[in-house]
């Protein structure tokens, strides 16, 4: 089984600052390791996700990852924010073995203020 | 765009009657999962499908729900009897066959269930 913990529920940030969104995970197997966005009132759009090789993963909208292992962490991050990007981050992991679905954190609230 | 079609978008069902969640997955995708987002919460799995197959449904409810997916149409989640606490956002997620989680899930835009 795994569990995945986003540490803030909220992180408000001024738009063009950089933001760390934090995601850490435990597993007894090898996990893959997702970011998903959910906009008000929308399903989930994957962000990015990890599979293996470089532990530095780009995804859409100017995000990325990293993959550290020793940590157990997957922290989302973004150099410049903007207005647009205020949603919600969701952390997921699935267990490389099959098909079992996604277990996801409770998710973070990301607040753009002007 | 052949993506995850969920609907109702939004439903309303008075406490004891049947809420039925219908999602059509990805053209092409035999594989589909129900989620149940509470409020302030994350998704919760609830079930995991295949075509006239239940593979996994340790995510639900003992009593009341149920899921399906038959050989033609969408698959169904129905909820029976409802009460209050079954208020929540209902998404269907669908992904190839044996990708497993390499292609990460399709997620349609959900089902807000609110029972009053």
């Amino acid at each position: 089984a795994q569990s995945v913990t986003q540490l803030d529920s909220q992180v408000p940030v001024f738009e063009e600052a950089p933001v760390e969104l934090r995601c850490n995970y435990s597993s007894s197997v090898s996990v893959y390791l997702f970011w998903y966005v959910q906009y008000p009132n929308q399903g989930l759009q994957l962000l990015l996700k990890y599979l293996s090789g470089s532990t530095l993963v780009k995804g859409i909208n100017g995000f990325e990852a990293e993959f550290n292992k020793s940590q157990t962490s997957f922290h989302l991050r973004k150099p410049s924010v903007h207005i647009s990007d205020t949603a919600e981050y969701f952390c997921a992991v699935s267990d490389q073995g099959g098909a079992d679905g996604l277990t996801f954190g409770k998710g973070t609230h990301l607040i753009i203020q002007p | 765009n052949a993506g995850v079609m969920q609907n109702p978008r939004h439903l309303v069902r008075r406490r004891g009657q049947e809420a039925r969640l219908r999602c059509s997955p990805v053209k092409g995708h035999s594989h589909v999962y129900w989620y149940r987002q509470l409020p302030e919460e994350g998704l919760k799995f609830m079930v995991y499908l295949q075509k006239e197959n239940i593979i996994d449904e340790s995510g639900m409810p003992k009593e009341r729900f149920s899921a399906e997916f038959p050989k033609e149409g969408p698959s169904i989640l129905r909820i029976q009897q409802v009460v209050r606490g079954d208020s929540a956002a209902y998404f269907c997620a669908s992904s190839p066959l044996l990708t497993g989680g390499t292609e990460g899930y399709t997620f349609g835009s959900g089902t807000r269930l609110t029972v009053v």
